[in-house]
């Protein structure tokens, strides 16, 4: 099985803070995606990257950067945390998402205060 | 961009009775359609899918119908069970050219009621 590891389950940080969110796959997929989730508003994606050292913006990318240095490492960064990045955070990998979809860690839940 | 709109955003349905989601997307070069399940306080997981080259899927108690013209496709339940309440959300994507990325819909939160 596919295993995605979140670093933190749960996260508090105050206003202003920078913050590291860290996940790792072991399956040596290429892709890599960073979603948050919140209420009534589903699964939006904040950045993707689909090799090392590559990245994409998502749908919501404002607030946030990405580094994807090693393969199986892809972290989230929130350069000024703000209490309107309070949410879910899934970090998810594929091989080739039409062929078995994604995998997704536990998650990271932020709490920005 | 891509948009997929999903709906009922809450179900309830009797044990044994049956449950219907549908969503809704704009991309026409949309060509994979996964549903994900989410029990809570755990992952999403993958339940199952569909490409645009096939109109019905089945697994079990599960199917999938997709209608590439109207641009819809839903995520069937039969004779639903305690286990089944959870989070459902639709996704769309498009595999073509690498672009490897999938847009969810809002989510459904489903509740059986025994």
């Amino acid at each position: 099985d596919v295993k995605v590891t979140q670093s933190s389950r749960y996260l508090v940080k105050r206003t202003g803070e920078k913050v590291f969110l860290e996940c790792v796959q072991d399956m040596d997929h290429e892709n890599m995606f960073w979603y948050r989730q919140d209420p009534g508003l589903g699964l939006r994606l904040i950045y993707f990257s689909y090799d090392v050292k590559m990245k994409e913006k998502g749908d919501i990318p404002e607030g946030y950067s990405v580094s994807r240095e090693k393969k199986e490492r892809f972290s989230l960064i929130l350069e000024s945390a703000s209490t309107n990045q309070t949410s879910m955070y899934l970090c998810a990998s594929s091989l080739q998402v039409g062929s078995a979809g994604y995998t997704f860690g536990s998650g990271t839940r932020l709490t920005v205060v | 961009g891509e948009n997929v709109e999903q709906h009922p955003s809450t179900l309830s349905v009797q044990e044994g009775d049956s449950a219907v989601i549908k969503c809704t997307y704009s991309d026409s070069a949309s060509n994979y359609f996964p549903w994900y399940k989410q029990e809570l306080g755990k992952r999403p997981q993958l339940i199952i899918d569909i490409r645009s080259n096939v109109g019905e899927k089945k697994d079990q108690r599960i199917a999938v119908t997709l209608n590439k013209t109207a641009k819809h496709f839903s995520l069937h339940i039969t004779e639903t069970q305690p286990e089944d309440s959870a989070v459902y959300f639709c996704a769309e994507g498009d595999t073509n050219f690498g672009n490897e990325k999938l847009t969810f819909g809002t989510g459904t939160r489903l509740t059986i009621i025994p």
